[in-house]
C-alpha cells in the first residue's frame, strides 16, 4: 500500500529533551516536507527536501531540523523542544516538486511541557 | 505574502443540500488547485485537483476555476453527514521555490 507514515504519533515530553519525529515514504516520491498545524494558523511548512542530501528551510524553521540522507525517510529533529512548538505535525511528500499533490501521513500529535 | 484565503465558516447546511466553498488565492501565475478534506485529528486528504478554467467533476464533487478572477470553489452535491470535516483549499505558488500554500479552511457540518 502507497503510504506515508510517521511515528510516534503521539508524544509528550519536557522542555529541552531532544527528540525525532521519523517520517518514510513507499512511493519513490522526490519531495518530501514538514507542516505543522496550529488552530487559526492553518498549515504551515518548517522544512522541505527536493531530494536526497537537498533540504530548505519552509515558513517556520526555526527550532526545528531535518535531513535527508536516503530517499525515503525524512526525520524532523526538535533539538531543544519549547512550549510553543507544541502542535499537530504532518509529513507529506509528493512525486517531483512542492506544486504537485502533497500526500500526507497521519501526524504526529506533540506535547511540550 | 502569497496568501491563500477560505472563509473559515463554520458553514451548516442541511443533509441533502448543495455545500459551496469558496478560495481566492494572491498569485497570479498560480497553476495548480487542489481541495483537501480533514477529518478533526486525521490528515488532509485529497479530494480534488484542477488545473484550467471552468469545471471539474467527480461524483459529488465538482471543483471550479476561474484563473482571471483568482477564484476556485467546490461544490459538494447531495451533502451527507460523513461530508462534515474541515476543507482545504491549496494552491501552488512561486517564489525561491514551487510549493502549495493553503488556506486555514472551512469546517463544514451537514446536518441529518
Amino acid at each position: 500500500e502507497a503510504q506515508v507514515t510517521q511515528n510516534p504519533r503521539y508524544l509528550i515530553t519536557v522542555t529541552g529533551k531532544k527528540l525525532t519525529v521519523t517520517c518514510s515514504q513507499n512511493m519513490n516520491h522526490e519531495y518530501m516536507s514538514w507542516y505543522r498545524q496550529d488552530p487559526g494558523l492553518g498549515l504551515r511548512q518548517i522544512y522541505y527536501s527536493m531530494n536526497v542530501e537537498v533540504t530548505d528551510k519552509g515558513d517556520v524553521p526555526e527550532g526545528y531540523k531535518v535531513s535527508r540522507k536516503e530517499k525515503r525517510n525524512f526525520p524532523l529533529i526538535l533539538e531543544s523542544p519549547s512550549p510553543n512548538q507544541t502542535s499537530l505535525y504532518f509529513c507529506a511528500s509528493s512525486f517531483s516538486s512542492g506544486s504537485d499533490t502533497q500526500y500526507f501521513g497521519p501526524g504526529t500529535r506533540l506535547t511540550v511541557l | 505574502q502569497k496568501e491563500v484565503e477560505q472563509n473559515s465558516g463554520p458553514l451548516s447546511v442541511p443533509e441533502g443540500a448543495i455545500a459551496s466553498l469558496n478560495c481566492t488565492y494572491s498569485d497570479r501565475v498560480s497553476q495548480s488547485f487542489f481541495w483537501y478534506r480533514q477529518y478533526s485529528g486525521k490528515s488532509p486528504e485529497l479530494i480534488m485537483s484542477i488545473y484550467s478554467n471552468g469545471d471539474k467533476e467527480d461524483g459529488r464533487f465538482t471543483a471550479q476555476l476561474n484563473k482571471a478572477s483568482q477564484y476556485v470553489s467546490l461544490l459538494i452535491r447531495d451533502s451527507q453527514p460523513s461530508d462534515s470535516a474541515t476543507y482545504l483549499c491549496a494552491v501552488n505558488m512561486r517564489g525561491g521555490s514551487e510549493k502549495l500554500v493553503f488556506g486555514k479552511g472551512t469546517k463544514l457540518t451537514v446536518n441529518p
